[in-house]
């Protein structure tokens, strides 16, 4: 079965400073991965995604997730966090299943709280 | 660009009340979903639909929960009698067909607050 563990509920972090949130996943076959980021009483958008081919992708927002096959890992980064970057940070991986759609299953989210 | 809709914003109902959730899709998207998270809490999958039947449903989307898409345009969710947990926030998402994203495309979410 497939199953993604974000391992920190919670990040504070100090605007100007770098953050990496991290993201564990397991599945027995391929899967797509992605960040996507809530912003207050918003919906889900998405950050960044992985496919396939450099295992670094480049998101918006100056954020970046690298992609680590033998540690299935995708911890997502930032050199320098704003105030705006406040959020909860969901990774995510998606799987085909037969018919051609797309399932996806979210880890349980971590909130990035940026302090002046 | 093209986006996910969805109605209402927000919706106070009472208890045992049944409840629709609209969403529409991406035009030439064939691939639907809907996920709920309740307040602070994961976003959970309820049910996939392709070709005018689910195609997968967790075990959260039990028999007071259906789904249909009456008019090609609109795929709804209805939950027949609400109950207090199912306050939560509903995101509907759709994908292409065929794509080799696994992208989803979510809408900006229904609030149902059960009384």
């Amino acid at each position: 079965a497939q199953s993604v563990t974000q391992l920190d509920s919670q990040v504070p972090v100090f605007e100007e400073a770098p953050v990496e949130l991290r993201c564990n996943y397991s599945s027995s076959v391929s899967v797509y991965l992605f960040w996507y980021v809530q912003y207050p009483n918003q919906g889900l958008q998405l950050l960044l995604k992985y496919l396939s081919g450099s295992t670094l992708v480049k998101g918006i927002n100056g954020f970046e997730a690298e992609f680590n096959k033998s540690q299935t890992s995708f911890h997502l980064r930032k050199p320098s966090v704003h105030i705006s970057d406040t959020a909860e940070y969901f990774c995510a991986v998606s799987l085909l299943w037969g018919a051609g759609g797309f399932k996806t299953i979210f880890g349980a989210g971590t909130r990035l709280f940026v302090k002046a | 660009e093209p986006e996910v809709t969805q109605t209402p914003s927000h919706q106070v109902t009472q208890m045992g009340q049944e409840v629709i959730l609209r969403c529409v899709p991406i035009s030439n998207h064939l691939y639907f979903y809907w996920y709920r998270q309740i307040l602070g809490q994961k976003v959970e999958f309820l049910v996939s639909f392709y070709n005018n039947e689910i195609s997968e449903k967790s075990e959260i989307f039990d028999d007071q929960f259906s789904v249909e898409r009456p008019d090609g345009s609109n795929f709804t969710l209805k939950i027949r009698s609400t109950k207090l947990e199912d306050s939560a926030m509903y995101f509907c998402a759709s994908s292409e067909r065929g794509a080799n994203t696994g992208e989803l495309f979510f809408g900006e979410g229904s609030r149902l607050t059960v009384l």
